[in-house]
């Protein structure tokens, strides 16, 4: 069971670049999620998802786009890379009936000059 | 005001010593709490909730005090395992939308 997995774990981008962090979880969670940790800061929510098709926006969702087209994937676009979304990237899930556990991917570290 | 705040330490303990720390919160309608414990450089991983009346977990005690709004962690005969940052995480508003302190980190020497 891989739980939740996000690629890549490392990134150099230059500013204006675009990408895209991959996210995928096999424990068929209705509720997806992608944070940013900066130092100092607590994790804050950049957008998530209630299920297939539908995504919203967190505290921070200015410079990312989301998409939801499978209940297994949940990818985040970085659509022009700026030096203040060098971070830590962390998408997670959470199946709302069960315990509120977020499950968290290993992280994604991305770097942009 | 941040909505959750944590002292960020570090705590220096040595090994067997008991460490507590705090957490506040500001929505007083909050409705689940949880600690989350980080290792360095990976992934946030789900150490306990916090229930109302308390709970313990091995060495380790959650406690609510709404009253005053906060959430605390003990930990009793720590070890070296122990190191780590401690998240304190608040669902607010009964929804997806968990608020995370900056973390407590300790660190347990030998």
């Amino acid at each position: 069971n891989a739980g939740v997995t996000q690629t890549p774990k490392f990134q150099v981008l230059k500013t204006g670049q675009s990408m895209t962090l991959q996210c995928a979880q096999d424990m068929n969670h209705e509720y997806m999620s992608w944070y940013r940790q900066d130092p100092g800061m607590g994790l804050r929510l950049i957008h998530y998802s209630v299920g297939a098709g539908i995504t919203d926006q967190g505290e921070v969702p200015n410079g990312y786009n989301v998409s939801r087209s499978t209940t297994e994937d949940f990818p985040l676009r970085l659509l022009s890379a700026a030096p203040s979304q060098t971070s830590v990237y962390f998408c997670a899930s959470l199946e709302p009936l069960g315990t509120g556990e977020l499950f968290f991917g290993e992280g994604s570290r991305l770097t942009v000059l | 005001r941040k909505e959750v705040e944590q002292d960020p330490g570090p705590f220096n303990v040595p090994e067997g010593a008991t460490v507590a720390f705090n957490c506040t919160y500001s929505n007083s309608a909050s409705q689940s709490f949880f600690w989350y414990r980080q290792d360095c450089r990976k992934e946030p991983k789900l150490l306990m909730s916090v229930y109302s009346s308390g709970n313990e977990d091995g060495r380790f005690t959650a406690q609510l005090n709404r009253a005053s709004q906060y959430i605390s962690l003990l930990i009793r005969d720590s070890k070296l395992s122990d190191s780590a940052t401690y998240l304190c995480v608040v669902n607010m508003r009964n929804d997806y939308k968990l608020s995370f302190g900056a973390g407590t980190t300790v660190t347990v020497r030998a």
